[in-house]
């Protein structure tokens, strides 16, 4: 069966401070990956998703990266965190071979940039 | 552009009551439509989904929801209700394109609310 890690569960950084969230999936192969934020109250915004290997569509101009080095791997960066980074983020991945494929989500990081 | 409406920013009903929680999808094509709960502090778990076919779908834990597509509506119900369904619940509709990230359209939630 297919499995979503995240890490960390929790982060609390300093403004100015760099960022580095991981996603790893197992037990599929060239999914589609997908990094979300969920502010209080907000909803769930798409961040960026990748289709492949080095391949990122990012949804919402802001300071944060995200790159795909390898197949099931997805990460999300930011060289300097503002105080509006602070939020939910969830990763998810979907089949990519199948046309709507429902998005099954990570447990999410919890980030406070103070 | 797709949207997602989810009227009820918060709704409280008593257990064993039955639950019915709103979206309504503005789409120009066969929407696919999700349904999506989240416990406090976890990710998304798919409820149920619509692409075709029957316009009643039924879900994990007792859940169903169904399409209306002269309402452009996707109603998500459950008979009776369970302490343990207190959580937030997402709609959700997709693109319906392939390679485009099979990027879904969230509605801001609905906080259900369960009184003993």
């Amino acid at each position: 069966s297919q499995t979503i890690h995240q890490w960390p569960a929790t982060l609390v950084q300093p403004v100015g401070s760099p960022l580095s969230l991981e996603c790893t999936v197992e037990g599929t192969s060239n999914p589609n990956l997908y990094w979300y934020r969920q502010a209080a109250g907000r909803g769930l915004q798409l961040l960026f998703y990748s289709v492949g290997i080095g391949q990122i569509s990012s949804e919402v101009p802001q300071n944060l990266s995200a790159s795909r080095p390898q197949d099931r791997q997805f990460i999300l960066s930011s060289k300097k965190l503002l105080l509006s980074d602070s939020g939910f983020y969830l990763c998810a991945w979907s089949y990519r071979d199948r046309k709507n494929s429902p998005l099954h989500f990570g447990n999410g990081t919890r980030l406070t940039v103070t | 552009a797709q949207s997602v409406t989810q009227p009820d920013i918060h709704i409280t009903v008593s257990e064993g009551a039955s639950l019915e929680l709103r979206c309504n999808y503005s789409y120009g094509a066969t929407p696919y439509l999700f349904w999506y709960v989240q416990s406090p502090g976890q990710g998304l778990q798919l409820l149920l989904k619509y692409f075709s076919g029957d316009t009643l779908v039924q879900g994990i834990k007792g859940f169903e929801a169904e399409f209306k597509r002269s309402q452009s509506s996707f109603n998500l119900r459950k008979p009776s209700v369970h302490w343990s369904d207190a959580a937030e619940y997402f709609c959700a509709v997709g693109a319906g394109i392939y390679n485009q990230g099979g990027k879904l359209i969230f509605g801001q939630g609905t906080e259900l609310s369960v009184k003993p």
